[in-house]
């Protein structure tokens, strides 16, 4: 079945650049995404990559698709602490209807 | 701007009381969902509706029931609220199975 995996928690300290990792288990993922959520409130769209692309660059956020490994990562850089919040991996495994696949989100922490 | 509003914030209810929360979005998108989000649980899914008048189950429909009467609101129940049912609810919409937006998410506690 589907599955996106993340790790729980990332500490980095203000200046440094933030990577966040994501797992998925379905290879017939049309689009990729990432979802930021400040304390409180709902999830916002961060940016998002379609399956054939393997990256994307939208100022100081990169995302990076490894196909073959099934692996998603999304690149901050000079994190700064507005920047700390959850950040949640989610895939669209098919065209039509089905429901986004939410990771457990990662908690980006960022010291000043 | 996409716009998904959740008309409560904060709500506090007792056990045993029938509990409604609306979401009403405006951007004539076909697709709705409610999530509910605990610590270390992430976000499930608990229905979700493609059309008016029509629901899906999620993950986790045990104890919810939905209704779409209109396009643009999503309504969930809790017909008989109790105390593992606290927690966030987030509601969200789409065009289709792709990109969703969501609202800025209701707390609920049960006393």
């Amino acid at each position: 079945g589907e599955d996106v995996e993340q790790s729980l928690f990332l500490s980095v300290r203000e200046g440094d650049s933030s990577v966040i990792n994501c797992t998925y288990t379905d290879s017939s993922s049309t689009y990729l995404y990432w979802y930021k959520q400040e304390p409180g409130a709902g999830l916002q769209l961060l940016t998002y990559i379609f399956s054939n692309m393997d990256m994307k660059q939208d100022q100081r956020l990169t995302v990076l698709l490894n196909k073959k490994d099934k692996h998603l990562s999304l690149r901050i850089a000079d994190t700064q602490t507005g920047d700390s919040a959850i950040y949640f991996c989610a895939e669209a495994v098919n065209s039509g209807n089905t429901p986004l696949v939410f990771g457990k989100g990662t908690r980006l922490s960022v010291i000043a | 701007d996409v716009k998904v509003t959740q008309s409560s914030r904060y709500l506090v209810k007792r056990t045993g009381e029938k509990v409604f929360l609306e979401c009403v979005q405006d951007m004539d998108h076909e697709n709705m969902f409610w999530y509910r989000q605990d610590p270390g649980l992430g976000l499930r899914l608990i229905y979700f509706s493609y059309d008016v008048k029509m629901k899906e189950k999620g993950d986790i429909p045990e104890g919810y029931s939905v209704s779409r009467e209109k396009k643009e609101r999503f309504s969930l129940i809790l017909e008989s609220a109790s105390t593992n049912q606290t927690s966030m609810y987030l509601c969200a919409s789409s065009w289709t199975s792709n990109t969703i937006y969501f609202g800025e998410g209701s707390w609920l506690t049960v006393v």
